[in-house]
């Protein structure tokens, strides 16, 4: 099992540029979660898919944040246009149906935003 | 609003000792609490759950108890070993509604264990 795979490992950009992230779940998985790490704030959850479908996204911070699902083995975060405020570590996380179970981890992004 | 509180940002322990790891929570709603581990340029990893209905959960090493009166949580680790040396979170979820799936962690807790 190949775990939860995110790319890019590091992206540093410049503040106004737009920024992707992207996740690939757990094979058979069928939610999908996007969270931030900062010093400030801890983890903290921007969104997350059920079935490919958006459920909660309160977490996001602004419009400038947009996360797709296009299907169940793929998940974008958008950032456009990025700002220095947006440097963090994010993890995307997917998990099987089950109501009460263990969300698996992808290694994360660190995005650098200079 | 921190709805999950770890309060000690770290802890210190020697090798053989039993290592403690707090967490508070605010919400009553919660129903499903987990322990991660995370170690440095890594995704948290599960590390044991414990449902509302239960008191303690024991895996190995590590035991988790619940206090719902309290709205605390404990994680134990005996005997520490130096290569239990990570950051751990707490985390908590409530069924139904727009909670369903949602999981709340806490800032988490350095654990460092000497040799």
């Amino acid at each position: 099992d190949a775990g939860v795979i995110q790319s890019p490992r590091h992206e540093v950009t410049e503040m106004g540029q737009e920024v992707t992230l992207r996740c690939k779940p757990i094979s058979g998985h069928n939610s999908l979660f996007w969270y931030r790490q900062t010093m400030m704030r801890g983890l903290e959850l921007l969104i997350y898919f059920n079935n490919n479908v958006p459920i909660d996204d309160s977490g996001m911070p602004e419009d400038r944040f947009s996360a797709k699902m296009p299907n169940a083995s793929f998940s974008t975060l958008k950032i456009q246009p990025s700002e220095p405020r947006d440097s963090a570590v994010y993890f995307c996380a997917s998990r099987p149906g089950q109501e009460n179970s263990p969300l698996h981890f992808g290694n994360g992004t660190r995005l650098t935003v200079t | 609003d921190q709805q999950v509180k770890q309060n000690s940002p770290s802890l210190s322990v020697q090798e053989g000792r039993i290592s403690i790891l707090n967490c508070d929570y605010t919400n009553s709603m919660f129903d499903y609490f987990l322990w991660y581990k995370k170690y440095p340029a890594e995704g948290p990893t599960f590390l044991i759950s414990i449902s509302s209905i239960k008191d303690k959960n024991e895996d190995g090493r590590f035991t988790v108890f619940l206090n719902k009166s309290a709205k605390h949580l404990s994680l134990h680790i005996v005997p520490s070993q130096p290569g239990d040396s990570a950051v751990y979170f707490c985390a908590a979820s409530a069924r139904g509604g727009t909670s369903y799936g949602k999981l709340t962690f806490g800032q988490g807790t350095i654990l460092t264990v000497h040799p």
